[in-house]
């Protein structure tokens, strides 16, 4: 059971154009992480949030988490191509396991 | 430190054998992790480890798929009687206490 939406599920943009993607859920997380994938490889963790409101920064990837601690939203201005992958969220509780999203896949074209 | 390390990176086997997959996570960590993943899906929840107590499982793990962990130390997950429904990447991941994983590279295993 997919706990975790995220929108939009494939993006293809042009090399500097500005985007944001979307993760949320109706369940209530202590932490929430986002993660770049490449083909044939395992996810990479880019970010750790824990607290509702929190912004964080990345050189040109700003996360943020939503005030309930439901949903987060990962901006990426000026895309360049390295940017290209697979884009995960996943949210965790008090447990062991991280649940994660069905993914956004972006594109940057040249 | 050389990461998280899974073998094989790609496993192709008929309906009906066996298959062991082994991950030797990073050596601090004490929590390990199994994972399934999908053409077009995230990463499913199979089952984790502290230390060498396997202390949950999903219900997606059938009976047959065993895990273990002996000593704390690498691991190793097994399918019997694979099905072509077991076809995916299985990744491993480790941390150290309630942190972020680090990921291995994966085993895709392609059943035919």
């Amino acid at each position: 059971t997919q706990l975790l939406e995220q929108s939009p599920q494939f993006l293809s943009i042009q090399e500097g154009e500005n985007l944001t993607v979307y993760c949320n859920s109706s369940s209530v997380f202590s932490s929430l992480q986002w993660y770049r994938q490449e083909p044939g490889e395992g996810p990479v963790l880019l970010v750790t949030v824990v607290t509702g409101g929190e912004v964080k920064k990345l050189k040109r990837l700003t996360f943020q988490f939503g005030d309930a601690r439901k949903d987060s939203s990962l901006h990426i201005t000026a895309a360049q191509p390295g940017d290209t992958g697979l884009y995960l969220c996943a949210g965790g509780n008090r447990g062991n396991q991280f649940y994660f999203g069905t993914g956004t896949s972006l594109t940057v074209i040249p | 430190d050389t990461g998280v390390s899974q073998n094989p990176r790609h496993k192709i086997t008929k309906r009906g054998q066996n298959v062991t997959f082994r991950c030797d996570p990073i050596s601090e960590h004490n929590r390990l992790y199994w994972y399934r993943q999908t053409l077009g899906q995230g990463p499913e929840f199979l089952t984790y480890f502290q230390n060498e107590a396997q202390l949950e499982k999903s219900r997606l793990l059938s009976d047959r798929f065993s895990a273990e962990r002996p000593k704390g130390s690498f691991s190793t997950l097994e399918i019997q009687r694979t099905e072509q429904g077991d076809s995916a990447m299985y990744l491993c991941a480790s941390s150290r206490g309630a942190g972020g994983y680090t990921f291995g590279s994966g085993t895709r295993l392609t059943v035919v």
